[in-house]
């Protein structure tokens, strides 16, 4: 099966950063790929689709990059209510892994 | 607006059953793959079953594989997930979903609120 891998597990960054969060396949997916929100205590959230496709209502600051293995989620410019948990999830095929997540908080 | 609810959770003995469902509205049911998502305290998302819009297609993560089956019913709009020899690691928040698609290559789009199911003696 393939292995879905995210990096950093957690990240404190200052409002107004950029921020980078990666996950890497380990084999090619093409661009099935998507990222989701969760806040704490809450229910994950659709973010991007197809790795660059901004879900409807999802802020422009958001955008996803990459195909085959390695993709990008990032948020050009880091707000509070962006505190949460982000991961990705591969569904080119069953099994539809998620990865492990990462923590973003606010420094 | 979409809405899924899921119910049937609760506390079990480990070896024990529970059966899940998940009443779906807002949407045409039957042109939706659906799928059950867990996460278990402090953890991360666990992908566990999907189901083609048809139910014809039924996929499973190895670690419920032979033990859990998914299932719908498209005339009541409900979800279901049979859970047997249930262990202490399957403890967790299960959560119904919907993806984009009617094929279970799609993203998922909504979510339910969770359901938690706790396997303790």
């Amino acid at each position: 099966d393939i292995q879905m891998t995210q990096s950093p597990s957690s990240l404190s960054a200052s409002v107004g950063d950029r921020v980078t969060i990666t996950c890497r396949a380990s084999q090619g997916i093409s661009n099935y790929l998507a990222w989701y929100q969760q806040k704490p205590g809450k229910v994950p959230k659709l973010l991007i689709y197809a790795a660059s496709t901004l879900q409807s209502g999802v802020p422009s600051r958001f955008s996803g990059s990459g195909s085959g293995t390695d993709f990008t989620l990032t948020i050009s410019s880091l707000q509070p209510e962006d505190v949460a948990t982000y991961y990705c999830q591969k569904y080119n095929s069953a099994p539809l892994t998620f990865g492990g997540g990462t923590r973003v908080e606010i420094k | 607006e979409v809405q899924l609810l899921e119910s049937g959770g609760g506390l079990v003995q480990p070896g024990g059953s529970l059966r899940l469902s998940c009443a779906a509205s807002g949407f045409t049911f039957s042109s939706y793959a659906m799928s059950w998502v867990r996460q278990a305290p402090g953890k991360g998302l666990e992908w566990v079953s999907a189901i083609s819009g048809s139910g014809d297609s039924t996929y499973y993560a190895d670690s419920v594989k032979g033990r859990f089956t998914i299932s719908r019913d498209n005339s009541k709009n409900t979800l279901f997930l049979q859970m047997n020899s249930l262990r202490a690691d399957d403890t967790a928040v299960y959560y119904c979903a919907k993806l984009r698609s009617v094929v279970v290559v799609a993203a998922t789009n909504h979510w339910g609120q969770g359901i938690l199911v706790t396997v303790s003696s």
